[in-house]
């Protein structure tokens, strides 16, 4: 079944060490977003990328980077996770730019704990 | 900017007993509506979604909503409650063309 996949499904960092977080698509779309998601919390996009296009939402901090190396990958990358960093990371897809219009497709998602 | 708003963080209702999750939107432009539904640990799963056309939208699981411009609302009901449907569900309103900007989510208890 044509899917998005994400790994691992729980995350254990120490404060401060760099982190990545995978997402994998069959689906051959070309957009991939990534959301976070804090306790209790809507989720909330942090960036996307439209084919090799990095889309960045202006209030994404720094400390959050992301890279697409070809259609079916895409990894999040936190470079100095701190304890508010703490949160489900969910990876979705869309079939084109106006895939918002249609709905996502997500993964599972990542849980991050921050020690 | 679009945005949703749902009514209620938590609803509780007995098995068989009619399910009814508030949803509100604000949009300058004719709003793209979904309801999404999350359980425990898990990723998001779209339940229905309304773009154009009929009001009543039809998704998975027994779940419909209807879209009524005049209220500015997107309500989810389901006639009769099974204890499977305990889960998280999220209004959300395409912002841009490619955001969905996402509610603060329901969660819904089912009573035995």
């Amino acid at each position: 079944d044509a899917m998005v996949i994400q790994n691992p499904r729980y995350q254990v960092t120490q404060f401060g060490k760099p982190v990545t977080l995978s997402c994998s698509q069959t689906l051959n779309h070309n957009v991939m977003y990534w959301y976070q998601q804090k306790s209790s919390q809507a989720p909330k996009l942090l960036f996307h990328y439209y084919d090799k296009d990095f889309n960045n939402e202006a209030d994404t901090p720094d400390n959050f980077q992301s890279r697409r190396p070809n259609t079916s990958f895409c990894f999040l990358d936190i470079r100095s996770p701190g304890l508010g960093d703490a949160a489900m990371y969910l990876c979705a897809t869309s079939r084109d730019l106006a895939g918002a219009g249609n709905g996502y497709t997500f993964g599972s998602g990542t849980r991050l704990t921050v020690v | 900017a679009q945005s949703v708003t749902q009514l209620g963080s938590h609803v509780s209702v007995s098995e068989g007993a009619l399910v009814l999750l508030r949803c509100n939107y604000s949009s300058s432009v004719p709003p793209y509506l979904f309801w999404y539904v999350q359980y425990p640990n898990q990723g998001l799963q779209l339940l229905l979604k309304y773009t154009t056309g009929a009001t009543l939208v039809k998704g998975i699981n027994g779940f419909e909503a209807e879209f009524k411009k005049s209220e500015t609302s997107f309500h989810l009901t389901k006639p009769s409650a099974h204890m499977s449907d305990a889960a998280e569900y999220f209004c959300a309103v395409k912002r841009g063309a490619n955001n969905l900007f996402f509610g603060t989510g329901t969660r819904l208890t089912v009573i035995p």
